[in-house]
């Protein structure tokens, strides 16, 4: 069964860093292109950054409204997505989600900015 | 940047109902464009990709058709579980998610 269980979430203040993680389990992992995307509340989705797969060298792509800020990596032994965000602003409260590219999604973990 | 716009923002229908909720892109996105549904609470759920590809498990009263611009998702007679929001994705260039339709029970 393929699940993704999204942690890291919480309050943080402004300006502040935080670092979600994404466990993944019953796929292979490497094979898989993997997304964040993350959800304020009562809104649409946001997609954030994308991280390739093995075969095509883990590379990234990002939002523009994100990039540089924001970093998406993963650990391929242990399976686990990442995404570190920096410089957070109040607009980043949202929920954040880990996905398998933009097939499926975990539940989601909330992020709140707010000091 | 490519720009979705989804339309209605809000679908008030009964169970029964055949009912359509539309996405134009602001350029050709050569079908490829996906539909999810959310419940309150949830993460959102694939029902279609790249146009008209059911994903597994999903009944097939659900159907979405399209190309180049215009496309739509298309419940034939709704049932009570599909009182939802509803969103597409078009990811033909990055990816950009329209606003979403809360479809409601009249």
């Amino acid at each position: 069964e393929v699940k993704l269980l999204e942690s890291g979430g919480g309050l943080v203040q402004p300006g502040g860093s935080l670092r979600l993680s994404c466990a993944a389990s019953g796929f292979t992992f490497t094979d898989f292109y993997m997304s964040w995307i993350r959800q304020p509340p009562g809104k649409a989705p946001e997609w954030l950054g994308v991280i390739r797969n093995k075969a095509n060298g883990y590379t990234t792509e990002y939002n523009p409204s994100v990039k540089g800020r924001f970093t998406i990596s993963r650990d391929n032994t242990q399976n686990i997505l990442y995404l570190q965000m920096n410089t957070l602003r109040a607009e980043d409260t949202a929920i954040y989600y880990c996905g398998i590219w933009f097939a499926y999604w975990g539940q989601g973990t909330l992020v709140t900015v707010s000091s | 940047d490519i720009q979705m716009t989804q339309s209605p923002s809000f679908l008030s229908a009964s169970v029964g109902d055949r009912v359509t909720i539309n996405c134009k892109a602001s350029q050709n996105i050569n079908k490829y464009l996906n539909w999810y549904q959310q419940k309150l609470g949830e993460a959102p759920k694939r029902l279609i990709y790249n146009t008209n590809n059911l994903q597994t498990g999903i009944p097939s009263r659900f159907s979405g058709s399209g190309s180049g611009t215009d496309y739509t998702l298309t419940i034939s007679s709704l049932q009570p579980e599909d009182f939802a929001t509803y969103f597409c994705l078009q990811h033909n260039s990055l990816y950009t998610f329209g606003a979403g339709t809360k479809l409601e029970l009249k």
